[in-house]
């Protein structure tokens, strides 16, 4: 089946540099990727969709400048945290669509990312 | 406003069989999703249900009204490690899903 490899699964910054997640759709192309932060005991939050080729869409609340997303190729989307914060600490997903199916959604392994 | 809503946690026994409610508000409907999420790891799909009615799965089966706006994941013959939390999200009118905050379920031996 379709997989999406996130990377890192975990990582930890100090506090004003920058953190770079990649997620990549291993064997289908995705057109569309979904970028999602979890803090604990909650649920998930779409920040922004991801389209190849243009400029991602934010959701309300999110910052642009703060979380700079790529979709460079039909296989590699990027999130970039600039300028980490302790509050920016939490657990990003990301999510591809894997083709015209309606439930066709798989997700990334999820990166663990913690600001000191 | 969008709004879905599911219990925090619930605690079952090992063997038994338990049932997570989902009740839902969305702009427009293309779906209900189930999914299973252990902790630390990314989500992984269990169920979608479009039309009424029950979709059986295994030990996994869930269930829809479209016109209560009601969903139900049931589990049987609980396992421990069915300890999980269980997501439920619908799927809007833009093809967007809206997460519910997750059920925790807890299983007692």
């Amino acid at each position: 089946g379709a997989v999406v490899s996130q990377h890192p699964s975990r990582v930890i910054c100090k506090s004003g540099t920058s953190v770079k997640i990649e997620c990549r759709s291993l064997d289908f192309q995705a057109t569309t990727m979904f970028w999602y932060r979890q803090f604990p005991k909650q649920s998930l939050m779409l920040m922004a969709t991801s389209n190849e080729g243009s400029k991602a869409t934010y959701e309300q609340g999110v910052e642009k400048d703060k979380f700079l997303i790529n979709h460079a190729s039909l296989t590699l989307s990027t999130l970039t945290v600039t300028s980490a914060h302790p509050e920016d600490s939490s657990f990003y997903i990301c999510s591809a669509k894997t083709g015209g199916e309606v439930y066709g959604y798989t997700f990334g392994s999820g990166t663990r990312l913690t600001v000191v | 406003g969008q709004n879905i809503d599911q219990p925090t946690e619930m605690t079952a026994t090992e063997g038994a069989i338990v049932q997570i409610n989902c009740t839902y508000q969305t702009s427009g409907f293309n779906g209900l999703f189930w999914y299973q999420q252990h902790a630390g790891e990314a989500p992984t799909f269990l169920s979608y249900n479009v039309l009424d009615g029950l979709e059986e799965k295994g030990r996994f089966s869930s269930f829809l009204s479209r016109s209560k706006g009601y969903s139900y994941l049931l589990l049987k013959e609980l396992q421990m490690k069915d300890s999980a939390s269980y997501l439920c999200a619908s799927m809007d009118s833009n093809y967007q899903l809206i997460w519910g905050a997750g059920t925790k379920l807890i299983i007692k031996p």
